[in-house]
């Protein structure tokens, strides 16, 4: 089984510029998440999909950052403009729903290291 | 969901047990206890869970107290490739919102 896909793997680019990351999830998960991490930090959840629908956005800095999932496979993360603060590893994720998994467990793509300068 | 508390680091012997714990005083009857660790460079991946009971699998064994205040993650015979970050997670399981609360884990370092 094909696991989560990303691209690119780093990215660099300067403040102020716009950027976007690609996401394509495990055949079959209807759920998708995007997450932050910052260096020495735990990943934190920036938006939550289900399908092609938005389940959980409140920790996504919606003044520069967006995600689509348009077909309810793909998806887009991107930040614009951006900020140094913005540097990080960006990972997405995908699952089962509950009515196929109750427990969820999700699975990780290796993430997308961005640096901005 | 509720917090969890790790150390921040512990060293272990290759070949030997590496036992992880976790502090989740605060658990809900309806929360699950989950495990993931991170290699370097990796995206996080998913170890193990459990509710009650203690559970094994190909990876770990989870020891959960009768109380389920806390919890030990146990690796039974660590190897060079198990260094990681691993991370204790509380939360409840089914419904539509899968959201992981990672805290800042265990670093967990197997030497030679």
């Amino acid at each position: 089984e094909a696991g989560v896909a990303q691209s690119p793997r780093y990215k660099i680019i300067e403040k102020r510029q716009s950027v976007a990351f690609w996401c394509n999830p495990i055949s079959g998960h209807a759920t998708l998440y995007w997450y932050q991490q910052i260096l020495g930090q735990g990943p934190k959840l920036l938006i939550q999909f289900q399908n092609n629908g938005v389940v959980d956005d409140s920790q996504l800095p919606k003044d520069r950052f967006s995600a689509e999932r348009l077909k309810g496979v793909d998806s887009t993360l991107k930040i614009q403009p951006a900020k140094l603060e913005d540097s990080a590893v960006y990972l997405c994720a995908s699952s089962l729903v509950a009515s196929q998994r109750p427990s969820g467990e999700q699975y990780f793509g290796p993430g997308t290291r961005l640096t901005v300068t | 969901d509720a917090k969890t508390t790790q150390p921040t680091s512990m060293d272990c012997a290759e070949g030997r047990a590496a036992n992880l714990p976790c502090n989740h005083s605060t658990i809900s009857g309806n929360e699950y206890v989950y495990w993931y660790r991170q290699i370097h460079s990796q995206g996080p991946q998913y170890i193990i869970h459990g509710l009650k009971n203690n559970e094994t699998n190909e990876m770990a064994s989870l020891i959960i107290t009768e109380d389920r205040k806390s919890s030990t993650l146990i690796l039974p015979h660590a190897t060079l490739r198990d260094t990681a970050v691993y991370y204790c997670i509380v939360r409840a399981s089914g419904g539509s919102n899968y959201k992981l609360t990672f805290g800042k884990g265990t670093l967990l370092t197997v030497n030679p």
